[in-house]
């Protein structure tokens, strides 16, 4: 069975950083692209980011850029993303995803909240 | 980035009755288009991927179809379990944007 379970997330003053994870199961994690996706409190959802199999290509939304890293580690099967210099608009429910065709499976998802 | 609008914002419906939703794309994103479901306190759940394709699990009562700029997701007929937010999304470039979704509620 197919599962992913996010963790980091909490309470963080603006302009702090916060590194979440995503841990896989169930799946050949290396055989995939994987997505981050969130949703801030009562709006939709926005895609973040997302990386390459081996780690060598990235992308990630204008909005990030410069100031959240994604990264994996296919020997851990887990998925990070490192997240500096925030403010209250990334405030959200941050959501790994599988990337295959459309994102396939999800994790239940961590909240961020940015806040003084 | 290529923006998505989805129509309408939200649709009330009884259940037994059909469901057309649409999503329009600014520019062509060719069929790399998927439709998502998402309930309250939930993760969303995909439907349909690349423009027609039902993924694993998905109803046959849940199809897709279209293709460039123009999406539209149909429900032949609701289930008490179909009243949820849906979502398109495009993966033909980057950034991989949503559209802002459209609510189906129960008239």
């Amino acid at each position: 069975e197919v599962q992913l379970v996010e963790s980091g997330g909490g309470l963080v003053q603006p302009g702090g950083s916060l590194r979440l994870s995503c841990a896989a199961s169930g799946f050949t994690f290396s055989n995939y692209w994987m997505s981050w996706v969130r949703q801030a409190p009562g709006k939709g959802l926005a895609w973040v980011a997302n990386i390459k199999p081996d780690g060598s290509d990235k992308h990630y939304v204008d909005s990030v850029k410069g100031r959240f890293t994604i990264s994996r580690d296919n020997a851990k099967n887990s998925l990070f993303l490192q997240m500096n210099s925030l403010t209250a608009e990334d405030t959200a429910v941050y959501y790994c995803a599988r990337d295959k065709d459309g994102r396939d499976y999800w994790g239940q998802g961590t909240l961020v909240t940015v806040s003084s | 980035e290529i923006v998505l609008t989805q129509s309408p914002a939200t649709l009330s419906l009884s259940p037994g009755e059909r469901a057309t939703l649409s999503c329009r794309a600014s520019q062509s994103v060719r069929s790399y288009l998927a439709w998502y479901q998402q309930k309250p306190g939930q993760a969303p759940r995909l439907l349909i991927y690349d423009a027609s394709n039902r993924a694993t699990g998905i109803p046959a009562r849940f199809s897709g179809s279209g293709s460039g700029t123009d999406f539209t997701l149909t429900i032949s007929s609701l289930e008490p379990e179909d009243f949820a937010v849906y979502y398109c999304q495009h993966r033909s470039n980057w950034p991989h944007t949503f559209g802002p979704g459209t609510k189906v509620d129960i008239k």
